[in-house]
């Protein structure tokens, strides 16, 4: 199994461009989670997923949007990029909500100029 | 909303020493809480949960509800715990589903 995977590891985008992060895990888990992580700020939610085809908001969900048209990949996308974006993106997934343990991706370092 | 604090960004022992990473949340009741740790160039992965008081990496977590505490704790720091390390309370009512990490505080280990 790969667990959780993360398409790109980097980009590095121009202000006002788009793009979509994809997230990918074969565990059959229902639940899954994208996070920024800024220094001094640690882990924040932007929106997750309790299931194919829901959506949530989380702490900062302003400037992105999600999809989860399938139960294995979470979207995460940036219509308009700007530098406030500039993070490390990590997706997670679990089988169920908490208790249950959160897999986490390897992680995507985005930066808007 | 459910609130976690960590107050130390920074911790920094010797090899041998004891640790303790504070944590600290916002609500009352029983909570289900976990540490995720975050070591080098790797994914952040869970250390260990509340529920199942167990000893992961020589590390122990108690739950102090009069304090609504749980600090994570090694009576014998290790050189290989240096690492970032997550206090995560989860989510209540309308944000069941979800967990509050909290900003983390980096544990260096000297030798």
């Amino acid at each position: 199994n790969a667990g959780v995977t993360q398409t790109p590891k980097f980009r590095v985008l121009k202000t006002g461009q788009s793009m979509t992060l994809l997230c990918a895990q074969d565990m059959n888990h229902e639940y899954m989670y994208w996070y920024r992580q800024d220094p001094g700020m640690g882990l924040r939610l932007i929106h997750y997923s309790v299931g194919e085809g829901t959506t949530a908001k989380g702490e900062v969900p302003d400037g992105y949007n999600v999809s989860r048209l399938k139960k294995q990949n979470f979207l995460l996308g940036l219509e308009s990029a700007a530098p406030s974006q500039t993070s490390v993106y990590f997706c997670a997934s679990s089988y169920t909500g908490p208790p249950d343990t959160q897999y986490f991706g390897p992680g995507t370092r985005l930066t808007v100029l | 909303a459910q609130r976690v604090t960590q107050p130390e960004k920074l911790l920094s022992v010797f090899k041998g020493a004891p640790v303790e990473l504070k944590c600290n949340y916002s609500y009352s009741g029983s909570p289900e809480l976990f540490w995720y740790v975050q070591y080098s160039r790797q994914r952040l992965q869970l250390l260990l949960r509340h529920i199942s008081r167990e000893s992961i990496k020589g590390f122990t977590a108690d739950l102090n509800k009069g304090e609504t505490s749980f600090h994570l704790k090694k009576p014998f720091a290790q050189e290989e715990d240096s690492a970032m390390y997550y206090c995560a309370p989860p989510g209540r009512g309308s944000t069941l589903g979800r967990l509050y990490f909290g900003r983390g505080t980096q544990l260096t280990v000297w030798p």
